[in-house]
């Protein structure tokens, strides 16, 4: 099993550009995450999908959007990326639902320059 | 005031000390206590995880909870170098996200 992976693992983008990243798992998991990883910031919620067909708000949502392709995959995508947008991003995932643990499985990253 | 707090380091020991990691939290509805580990341009990955107050142990880790006093700790026994990593604590409540703490970069040196 390859377990998440991310692709790509490296951009670069200039101001106003856009992309999506991609996400994709093989554990079968119901729920989905996307991360950014700042320095000093520690790793803040993008947006999350609890289940298949179903995606909400984290706790820093602004200049994103996300698609929950089907069970496998789940990608972000920055419409007009902007210097701030420059992080190391990571994808997760989970059991999700009533799982006691729920632990959150993690990608390898995709680091993001925005110039 | 932050919902998780957690002192940033870096912190530089010697191979076989003792090493204390800690967190503080706000909300007395978290209910699932986790430690995650991060080596250098890699992603987290869980080392441990508790739901009760008291102690786990797991090898040369050891997790505490303290829920009275909303704090949760990591020590590891016998440091090694292999241990030099980024530790993250992670909380939950009854939902399925995880709130983060900053992380402490760990470096045990040989």
């Amino acid at each position: 099993n390859a377990g998440v992976t991310q692709t790509p693992k490296f951009q670069v983008l200039k101001t106003g550009q856009s992309m999506t990243l991609q996400c994709a798992q093989d554990m079968n998991h119901n729920s989905m995450y996307w991360y950014r990883q700042d320095p000093g910031m520690g790793l803040r919620l993008i947006y999350y999908s609890a289940s298949e067909g179903t995606t909400d708000k984290g706790e820093v949502p602004n200049g994103y959007n996300v698609s929950r392709l089907n069970k496998r995959e789940f990608s972000l995508r920055l419409e007009s990326a902007a210097p701030s947008q420059t992080s190391v991003y990571f994808c997760a995932s989970s059991v999700g639902g009533g799982s006691f643990n729920n632990e959150q499985f993690f990608g390898p990253g995709t680091r993001l320059t925005v110039l | 005031q932050k919902e998780v707090e957690q002192d940033p380091g870096p912190l530089s020991v010697p191979e076989g000390a003792i090493v204390s990691l800690n967190c503080t939290y706000s909300n007395s509805a978290f209910q699932y206590f986790m430690w995650y580990r991060q080596y250098s341009r890699k992603g987290p990955e869980l080392l441990m995880y508790t739901y009760s107050s008291g102690n786990k142990e797991d090898g040369r880790f050891t997790a505490q909870v303290d829920k009275s006093s909303k704090y949760i700790s990591l020590f590891i026994r016998d440091s090694q170098p292999s241990d030099s990593a980024t530790y993250l604590c992670a909380i939950r409540g009854s939902n399925y996200k995880l709130t983060f703490g900053k992380g402490t970069l760990l470096t045990v040196n040989p």
